[in-house]
């Protein structure tokens, strides 16, 4: 029974489409991010929701927009993508903010031809 | 320069060898992770400390307050030991900043 769950895990498409990726969280936890990860395996904050309320939103482009329609919850969806967008998103959840132990989903592969 | 630093970038060992990955940051924290994400992609959260030892099978992290410095050591490593390795520190009711991760390949 997978505790954090994105989907898809991988998603191929055209410039300028938009997309969204989800993810759900079964653990009860508070706090839910959004991470990329980039070509260099860096992993970078986009996003933390905590108790549905946005918390941390990174220097990230209006295209990209989470919403967490509630505690289990917190989806990203990206509008016009570009070529740059081509990452690795993973969704994360704790118990509480940032010095909680965190669980991670599987990824999602994002590929923007 | 990263505010988390980690040492070596990449690393292959022998199988059975010890292994220590190191990892610095120049933040106060309140608690410091590491992470093992394997080739697959998918990444699990190894350890969470604020200070001391913490040991989970051949895996044993470390960590030094005053000196801002923690290190991952593996026990007997295993080829299914290959992953990176990510440390990320955690400020006070900060967001966590990560290191660059260290490959690690244990060759059979």
């Amino acid at each position: 029974d997978t505790a954090v769950s994105q989907t898809p895990k991988y998603l191929v498409t055209q410039m300028g489409n938009d997309k969204s990726i989800k993810c759900e969280q079964n653990l009860g936890h508070d706090t839910m991010y959004w991470y990329k990860q980039d070509s260099k395996k860096f992993l970078k904050i986009m996003f933390s929701y905590n108790n549905k309320e946005l918390i941390i939103n990174e220097t990230v482009p209006n295209r990209f927009s989470p919403k967490s329609p509630d505690k289990a919850h917190l989806n990203l969806h990206i509008n016009s993508l570009e070529l740059g967008d081509s990452a690795v998103y993973f969704c994360a959840s704790s118990p509480e903010p940032w010095d909680a132990e965190a669980f991670f989903g599987q990824g999602t592969r994002l590929t923007v031809v | 320069k990263n505010e988390v630093e980690q040492s070596p970038q990449n690393l292959t060992a022998q199988e059975g060898e010890f292994i220590t990955i190191n990892c610095s940051y120049s933040v106060g924290i309140s608690a410091l992770h590491w992470l093992q994400q394997h080739p697959g992609g998918g990444i699990v959260s190894l350890f969470m400390l604020s200070s001391g030892k913490k040991k989970h099978g051949r895996l044993i992290a470390t960590i030094n307050i005053q000196e801002k410095h923690s290190s991952l050591h593996i026990t007997a490593s295993h080829p299914r030991d290959s992953a990176v390795y990510i440390c990320a520190a955690a400020p006070q009711g900060g967001k966590l900043i990560f290191g660059q991760g260290t490959e690690l390949s244990v060759k059979p």
